[in-house]
């Protein structure tokens, strides 16, 4: 049972090159999540699908796109990277459905470290 | 706009000592407080939570306060331990319909225990 695994762990960009960030979980879940992590500012919600075949906008969603692929797959693309988009990224996944409504325990990944030159 | 101040930023303490992060929130429709553990190159880990009908809760070494009316929750860890080294984030989730509610998370206290 590896949890919630993200690919890769690091990744350099130039400014205007696209990428897709991948993320799975092996725990059935219905919810899955993708949040920022900025220096001194805590994580931000970009996206996140509340069961198989729906994505909603979180508090920073500009920028980016996202695919709920099947239950176990959440991809985020960046389509023209910045470098404000310069982060680290985190997946999450949590049991119940409904997304960020329902308070279910979040199960995040190890994290994609992320640098747009 | 919503937000969720978390202080200090940074703390050391001597092992064996307790540590205290507080945290405020904004909105008083918050009713769940999760406090996460971050260890170096991992993900956050979520170490114990607090429901607004609760006041405080407990588990093991680290415990949890609520003040609604101040709107305020604070995170104790008593006896720590060199493995208490860590970030720790607080969070408070405001709820609503489908995307209208919302988690905030604390900007993060990193924790450093001297031997």
């Amino acid at each position: 049972n590896a949890g919630v695994t993200q690919t890769p762990k690091f990744q350099v960009l130039k400014t205007g090159q696209s990428m897709t960030l991948q993320c799975a979980q092996d725990m059935n879940h219905n919810s899955m999540y993708w949040y920022r992590q900025d220096p001194g500012m805590g994580l931000r919600l970009i996206y996140y699908s509340a069961s198989e075949g729906t994505t909603d906008k979180g508090e920073v969603p500009n920028g980016y796109n996202v695919s709920r692929l099947n239950k176990r797959e959440f991809s985020l693309r960046l389509e023209s990277a910045a470098p404000s988009q310069t982060s680290v990224y985190f997946c999450a996944s949590s049991e119940g459905s409904g997304g960020v409504f329902r308070t279910d325990t979040q199960y995040f990944g190890p994290g994609t470290r992320l640098t747009v030159l | 706009g919503e937000n969720v101040e978390q202080h200090p930023s940074t703390l050391s303490v001597q092992e064996g000592d307790s540590a205290v992060i507080k945290c405020t929130y904004s909105d008083s429709a918050s009713n769940y407080f999760p406090w996460y553990k971050q260890e170096l190159g991992k993900g956050p880990q979520l170490i114990i939570d607090i429901r607004s009908n609760v006041g405080e809760k407990k588990d093991q070494r680290i415990a949890v306060t609520l003040n609604k009316t101040a709107k305020h929750f604070s995170l104790h860890i008593t006896e720590t331990q060199p493995e208490d080294s860590a970030v720790y984030f607080c969070a408070a989730f405001i709820p609503g319909y489908s995307s209208a509610s919302k988690i905030i998370f604390g900007s993060g206290t990193r924790l450093s225990i001297r031997p």
